[in-house]
């Protein structure tokens, strides 16, 4: 019943060592969004792919980079982790043009830097 | 700009009162969409409600309404006979008209409001 999956749950890398954090959907919905929620915060919005479009936000970092190789599957990539990368991320898609308007959000992926 | 504000960073109540969250936001959309997710612990956010900017009619479900009204820009939440099991963070969200159509439909979120339920 899983829709949207995130991988791993809990991710440890070392400072300055890249990681990857992946998201798959069943849903086939179009649009697929990261957000970085850091303790206490509200999740704010990295990037998010329409289709294939990518769509970065103005303050995203530039270590922080994303790729979809298709419908189901998302990956963020953190070049290189500083410790205030240290957060929840959290996927998200959406189908355009649906009547619900609701995003589907999975259970993120808590990365500690260390 | 669009915001939403959640002006109780932290509400605590005894198992079985009424709590009431609050929401304000801010838009120059005409056509809009609110929305309240509950966080729990374990971090996964759990939609509870959407409503759009043209149905201002009040919600019930279950132990759970929700109260919007254009006038004064608000959503509030009320838990009716709070659980133990309430407790969480409640996030307050907006997003642009429904269909993409080029719009991000990127939710803007207020800051939470962590709720505990004593028991």
């Amino acid at each position: 019943d899983a829709m949207v999956i995130q991988n791993p749950r809990y991710q440890v890398t070392q400072f300055g060592k890249p990681v990857t954090l992946s998201c798959s959907q069943t849903l086939n919905h179009n649009v697929m969004y990261w957000y970085q929620q850091k303790s206490s915060q509200a999740p704010k919005l990295l990037f998010h792919y329409y289709d294939k479009d990518f769509n970065n936000e103005a303050d995203t970092p530039d270590n922080f980079q994303s790729r979809r190789p298709n419908t189901s599957f998302c990956f963020l990539d953190i070049r290189s982790p500083g410790l205030g990368d240290a957060a929840m991320y959290l996927c998200a898609t959406f189908l355009d043009g649906s009547s619900y308007n609701e995003q589907f959000f999975g259970p993120g992926t808590r990365l500690t830097v260390l | 700009a669009q915001k939403v504000t959640q002006a109780q960073t932290e509400i605590s109540v005894v198992e079985k009162e009424d709590v009431t969250l609050d929401c304000v936001y801010e838009t120059r959309d005409t056509t809009y969409y609110l929305f309240w997710y509950k966080q729990p612990p374990s971090g996964e956010l759990v939609f509870l409600i959407r409503r759009n900017s043209f149905d201002e009619q009040n919600e019930i479900s279950g132990r759970y309404s929700w109260n919007f009204q254009k006038s004064t820009s608000s959503f509030n939440f009320t838990i009716t006979a709070s659980q133990v099991v309430d407790s969480a963070v409640y996030f307050c969200a907006l997003s642009e008209a429904g269909n993409y159509g080029g719009a991000t439909n990127k939710l803007i979120f207020g800051t939470g409001t962590l709720l505990a339920v004593q028991p």
